[in-house]
């Protein structure tokens, strides 16, 4: 079955460090969503990317699709204490609004 | 958020007894989900419903049995279950098919433990 594999599982940086997560599925994507779960909380969504290839911004968070549609990342410029939580991809085949997520990277950010 | 209610927030049970938990979404949506999020693992999708029919039954265990009366409402009642049913049950509502609009809305979630 389809699977969505997220590198690293934790990650650690210093407050304004740079900080990168993975997403890769074993299938091509109709598209990939990325939600944020802070530490006892629930999934809440950031952003979905549609086209191949497509990049978007939020204030530092930077987004990218991959052009076969296999994979995603999510960037974050300058951590701050507030980032810090899970980030989960998911993914969703053509024909389907089941969304498959990811394993999620926890991050945590020192200040 | 108040878009996405779940009832118990907590909840702990005994391996015989049978208990049930609510979900109620106030957004609109036609589409329920029920999300099994353990320790170390990834969220699994256990049940979807699509205004009031269910259309995804991820292979699980008939332990679980989900109810969608409405599309507002969903439950999901518990029998018999293990202690490794112990985890995060989260509930979560979505707009599929409007462009746009397939963002999940989940609620906070029931936290069970199975004794």
């Amino acid at each position: 079955g389809q699977q969505v594999m997220q590198i690293p599982q934790y990650q650690h940086v210093q407050e304004g460090e740079d900080f990168t997560t993975y997403c890769n599925s074993s299938t091509t994507l109709s598209n990939i969503q990325w939600y944020k779960q802070r530490p006892g909380g629930h999934p809440v969504f950031l952003i979905q990317l549609v086209k191949s290839g497509e990049v978007k911004k939020q204030k530092r968070l930077t987004f990218q699709f991959g052009e076969a549609k296999k994979n995603s990342s999510l960037h974050i410029t300058a951590t701050q204490t507030t980032d810090v939580g899970t980030y989960f991809c998911a993914g969703a085949t053509s024909g389907t609004y089941k969304y498959i997520f990811g394993t999620g990277t926890r991050l945590k950010v020192l200040a | 958020e108040t878009g996405v209610t779940q009832t118990p927030r907590h909840l702990v049970m005994g391996m015989t007894n049978k208990k049930s938990l609510k979900c109620e979404q106030h957004l609109g949506h036609n589409a329920m989900y029920w999300y099994k999020q353990s320790a170390k693992k990834p969220l699994e999708l256990m049940f979807v419903y699509n205004f009031k029919e269910q259309t995804e039954n991820n292979s699980v265990p008939s332990r679980f049995s989900p109810e969608c009366p409405n599309s507002s409402h969903l439950f999901l009642h518990l029998h018999t279950l293990q202690p490794e049913d112990s985890a995060l049950y989260l509930c979560a509502s979505s707009h599929p098919g409007l462009a746009g609009e397939e963002t999940q809305y989940f609620g906070p979630g029931t936290r069970l433990l199975v004794l």
